[in-house]
Formats: C-alpha cells, structure tokens, sequence
C-alpha cells in the first residue's frame, strides 16, 4: 500500500464545474496535510494547507479532512481553465518534517 | 523580493560527470528540501536539512551528497554514482522542521544525461 494514494486521473470536467480530488493516507498518526497545483514544467505551488477535521474554504477552493476515515480531499468549485493542473496531495507524516507526496491528479477543465 | 531560486534552468551530464545544483534562499528559513520528480510521478525527497551544518538522508540519497555550510544555501551534488540521474530536480524551504510548517518550492533544475 502506497503512504499517499490520490485518485487516478487525468481527470476532466467542464468549464464551471466542480472538480473533486481526493487523497487517502496510510499513517494515522498524520497531523498537516498539503495540496499544491503544479502547471506543466513548472514546480509546486501551494493551494491550501489543513490541519483539523472538516472543511476550510478559501475563495474557489475548499479542503475537507477526515482523520478517522484517512482522507482529504480538495474541491474546486466554478472550475476554469486556469486551473487545468497537476494537483500533488502532501502528507507530514508523524515522524516530522519529511512531507510524503502522491503521485499527483492530472485536471483538465474543457471550455 | 523573498524567495527561492535554483540554477541552473537546464543541465546536461555526460556519463561518469559530476554536477552541482545550486539552491539559495533568502526567506530566512532553517529547513531546506531537495527533491526528484520523475514524469508522471509524485515527488521523493532526496535530502533535508532542518539546520545548518546539519543534514539527513530521505528516501533515494543513493548516488547524490549535499551540503549546509550557510543558512541560505543548499547545494546537491549528483555523483557518477547515480546510475539514472535524468529527471526534475525541486529545492525547497520551511521556516523550520516542524511538520506543520509549509515548503515554499523553488523554480527547479531539469537535468538530462547525454
């Protein structure tokens, strides 16, 4: 079992739509919990970060965790082309700083 | 302006080579990364510094050696002994090791075998 599992992609939704990816995580001890968008031949930018159980909204998106279930996942609502991106899920792992990343959805939003 | 930059954009190795690539930061931050990303692939951390003059293996150090002489500089050195060294290479930084804190990525340094 891979420590961050993320929903296979590429996934695909129409321009306005609400784009959902998700993330499981293997150790249950994890306490912060990262999504960064990553445009083609560019490095990582983060969206959102969360620590607590339930939702934290910021403008358009909005990250959900579930600790009991090992589950985050991050909406995008009124999704625009803009946003077409790989998007990494990063997990800190209890034993410290060493963040431990999925292998990343690949989004497209069509016109 | 604050951030992290990486050099250099694009590096080419011929076999047998060694070849440094540079990371600095001024945002003043105690933690510093390096990763590999493959395509299509997640990244894996190579090595990490939560401190100057100190330094930590992750997960593929094989064939790779840093260095943290200076709070701002993280250099990696990939070896002859790295048997497949092509790939996107991602400095990264945090105010400190604290697993909560965020990594802020530099621009990368894409590296191709010849």
């Amino acid at each position: 079992q891979k420590e961050v599992e993320q929903n296979s992609g590429p996934l695909s939704v129409p321009e306005g739509a609400i784009a959902s990816l998700n993330c499981t995580y293997s150790d249950r001890g994890s306490q912060s919990f990262f999504w960064y968008r990553q445009y083609s031949g560019k490095s990582p930018e983060l969206i959102m970060f969360i620590y607590s159980n339930g939702d934290k909204e910021d403008g358009r998106f909005t990250a959900q965790l579930n600790k009991a279930s090992q589950y985050v996942s991050l909406l995008i609502r009124d999704s625009q082309p803009s946003d077409s991106a790989t998007y990494l899920c990063a997990v800190n792992m209890i034993s410290g700083s060493r963040l431990t990343f999925g292998e990343g959805t690949q989004l497209t939003v069509n016109p | 302006d604050g951030g992290i930059t990486q050099s250099p954009k694009y590096l080419f190795r011929k076999e047998g080579q060694n070849v440094t690539l540079s990371c600095e930061q001024n945002l003043n931050h105690d933690a510093m990364y390096w990763y590999r990303q493959d395509p299509g692939q997640g990244l894996r951390l190579i090595y990490y510094s939560q401190i100057v003059n100190d330094f930590q293996k992750g997960d593929i150090a094989e064939g790779y050696s840093v260095s943290r002489e200076k709070k701002e500089s993280f250099p990696l050195t990939v070896t002859s002994a790295q048997k497949n060294p092509t790939a996107f290479y991602l400095c990264a930084s945090s105010i400190s090791w604290v697993g909560t804190d965020t990594q802020y990525f530099g621009p990368g340094t894409r590296l191709t075998v010849l």
